[in-house]
């Protein structure tokens, strides 16, 4: 029940560019789908949490989801230093188990 | 402040050796689990638990332990039968439902000497 393919870059930006990051799946069964970002030597932390189609906005970042297309995309508007981390898109796995989870895109953010 | 706390945050092993790794929750969480974290790996699925008493073999199972007596706590077992233990092992925990997201502490890195 693999199925989360994230590019694993790195990927280079300078600071105020506009980060697109992206997810496909293949089992379109599943209605949420969930980012994490994770710093260097700590635990994922939720970054956002979103539900089937569309976008969600929190600040500087933008959750959207396609279903169509099996596509999730994370937007990262004004991208700053402190963005540099590795993102890792994950979705709920079969009733009982746990979230399944792509390899995860690092960003580096430069000044 | 509710969290999940992992420790040690470093621990090291010898050859023959079995390391136990803490792993505890005050989030009243029911789920929780362990994952093994090696570069361009992504996360891995060790062991999960949806309940006291009771839990699954994840995607490497092989050469580690777990128990479950608290919901509070899920300690990990690293056994001399994992030969190649080195990584960064996160635990984590969730509401009872798939579609909820998990919440992870702040890892163990273990070290072979």
């Amino acid at each position: 029940q693999k199925e989360v393919e994230q590019d694993p870059g790195p990927l280079s930006v300078p600071e105020g560019a506009i980060v697109s990051l992206n997810c496909t799946y293949s089992n379109s069964a599943f209605q949420y789908f969930m980012w994490y970002r994770q710093y260097s030597r700590k635990g994922p932390e939720l970054l956002m949490y979103t539900y089937s189609s569309g976008n969600k906005e929190d600040g500087r970042f933008t959750a959207q989801v396609d279903k169509s297309s099996k596509y999730i995309s994370l937007f990262i508007r004004d991208s700053q230093p402190s963005d540099s981390a590795t993102y890792l898109c994950a979705r709920p796995g079969k009733a009982g188990t746990a979230l399944i989870f792509g390899k995860g895109t690092t960003l580096s953010v430069s000044s | 402040d509710g969290g999940i706390t992992q420790s040690p945050k470093y621990l090291f092993r010898k050859e023959g050796q079995n390391v136990t790794l803490s792993c505890e929750q005050n989030l009243n969480h029911d789920a929780m689990y362990w994952y093994r974290q090696d570069p361009g790996q992504g996360l891995r699925l060790i062991y999960y638990s949806q309940i006291v008493n009771d839990f699954q073999k994840g995607d490497i199972a092989e050469g580690y332990s777990v128990s479950r007596e608290k919901k509070e706590s899920f300690p990990l077992t690293v056994t001399s039968a994992q030969k190649n233990p080195t990584a960064f092992y996160l635990c984590a925990s969730s509401i009872r439902d798939n579609n909820q997201p998990q919440h992870f502490g702040d890892g163990t890195r273990l070290s072979i000497l």
